[in-house]
């Protein structure tokens, strides 16, 4: 099965500046990749996503890049602020609309004021 | 419109013992799924049903079941309970037809506690 990972596991930013966190998958038939963001106590919410058919996506300040051929996408956050310190994570799935994502094991970002 | 909702919210079970966990979806979405979180092992998928039937199952053992009902309320079960299901218990509905987007809203979860 798909099998997903996350680096680094903790990441620590000051306030302003950009957050990037990368996620590697082993299957290459994986064409539809979300990042979930999950804060303290919270349920995870969908933040942004990207098919494979596409790159890279772009939504206010943060963007999602994907490159199928070393099979890597990352997840980056521009402008930092305390509200984005939070739990991320990545997943992948084979079927876009297929709910048994696989997940990676999340990456908890700190911004620091 | 309502979002997911997952009952119990915290439950303290015994080894051996059994639990039903429950989840109600968002209003019109066929589609309801299953996940374990812990520290450290992010989320695993348990399974998904549509339409009252199993579509998916994850890597777990036979002692993980779950159904859905007809209003697409789903509930999970774990039966001979052991200290490694301590977990949180996440719920996600998705809505299938025209319009859909892949997004999993899930529920706040249901925390076990297994002593």
């Amino acid at each position: 099965g798909e099998n997903v990972e996350q680096h680094p596991s903790t990441l620590s930013v000051q306030e302003g500046d950009s957050a990037v966190i990368k996620c590697t998958y082993s299957d290459s038939a994986s064409n539809y990749f979300p990042w979930y963001k999950q804060e303290l106590g919270k349920r995870p919410q969908l933040i942004i996503d990207i098919r494979s058919n596409v790159g890279e996506k772009k939504d206010q300040r943060i963007a999602v890049t994907l490159n199928k051929t070393a099979k890597h996408f990352s997840l980056h956050i521009t402008e930092t602020q305390p509200e984005d310190s939070a739990v991320y994570f990545c997943a992948a799935s084979s079927f876009y609309g297929n709910n048994r994502l696989a997940f990676g094991k999340g990456n908890q970002v700190v911004v620091i004021p | 419109k309502a979002g997911v909702t997952q009952t119990p919210r915290y439950l303290i079970k015994t080894r051996g013992q059994q639990v039903t966990l429950s989840c109600s979806p968002i209003s019109g979405h066929r589609s309801v799924s299953w996940y374990q979180q812990t520290p450290g092992q992010g989320l695993q998928f348990l399974f998904e049903y549509f339409s009252e039937t199993q579509r998916n199952k994850g890597n777990f053992p036979g002692r993980f079941s779950g159904r859905q009902f007809s209003n697409s309320r789903s509930e999970m079960n774990v039966s001979t309970l052991e200290l490694g299901d301590s977990a949180l218990y996440l719920c996600a509905s998705t809505f299938y037809g025209q319009g859909n987007t892949g997004e999993l809203f899930f529920g706040e979860g249901s925390r076990l506690t297994v002593l």
